[in-house]
């Protein structure tokens, strides 16, 4: 069966710090990966998906990048941070209509 | 604005009592989906819709999906304390093919 991981489960960063949050997806190959954000108690926001090794796809300007060195791995970053980054990072996994997700990435910045 | 949007944003009702959360958008979407997302917690999905006038059930969970597939209804009958919780719908665009956008969510809140 399939599992995805993100680590870590929460994350205080102070602004002006690097970021990375990381997914792995277990059990599939050439899944198709997301990077949400969600505010508290909100719908999601699209912020990066892959369909492929190297093939980043970014839906909103905004202070993150995201990278795929390998085929199960989703790489969430940023150079500094923000205040405005706080929130909640969903990773999620899809092959076809339906999306699987992650565990989430508590992040606060001070 | 949202693409989907979802009615209503709060619910909070007495065990037993039965309740509909809508999802509506002007655009017509492959498939649509319904998920559950606990606080602390990623979504966890319930159903996927993908044929116009569609009705699936779960349990006292109904999902319909519209004809013209912009919208859709999750019903919930004798709601019970552990049908607490935020209820997300997504859609998966005709014309954005793997690109799925969320409604703003319902937070579901059933007294015992």
């Amino acid at each position: 069966s399939q599992t995805i991981h993100q680590w870590p489960a929460t994350l205080v960063q102070p602004v002006g710090s690097p970021l990375s949050l990381e997914c792995t997806v277990e059990g599939t190959s050439n899944p198709n990966l997301y990077w949400y954000r969600q505010a508290a108690g909100r719908g999601l926001q699209l912020l990066f998906y892959s369909v492929g090794i190297g093939q980043i796809s970014s839906e909103v300007p905004q202070n993150l990048s995201a990278s795929r060195p390998q085929d199960r791995q989703f790489i969430l970053s940023s150079k500094k941070l923000l205040l405005s980054d706080s929130g909640f990072y969903l990773c999620a996994w899809s092959q076809g209509v339906e999306q699987f997700f992650g565990p989430g990435t508590r992040l606060t910045v001070l | 604005t949202q693409l989907l949007e979802q009615s209503p944003q709060f619910l909070s009702i007495q065990e037993g009592e039965n309740l509909t959360v809508y999802c509506n958008s002007s655009s017509v979407f492959s498939s649509l989906q319904w998920y559950r997302q606990e606080p602390g917690e990623g979504p966890v999905l319930l159903v996927t819709v993908v044929t116009g006038g569609e009705v699936k059930k779960l349990k006292r969970l109904t999902f319909q999906f519209g004809d013209a597939r912009k919208d859709s209804s999750l019903h919930i009958t004798a709601a019970q304390p552990g049908d607490t919780g935020l209820y997300l719908c997504a859609g998966e665009q005709v014309s954005n093919f793997n690109k799925f956008y969320f409604g703003s969510g319902t937070k579901l809140n059933v007294k015992p």
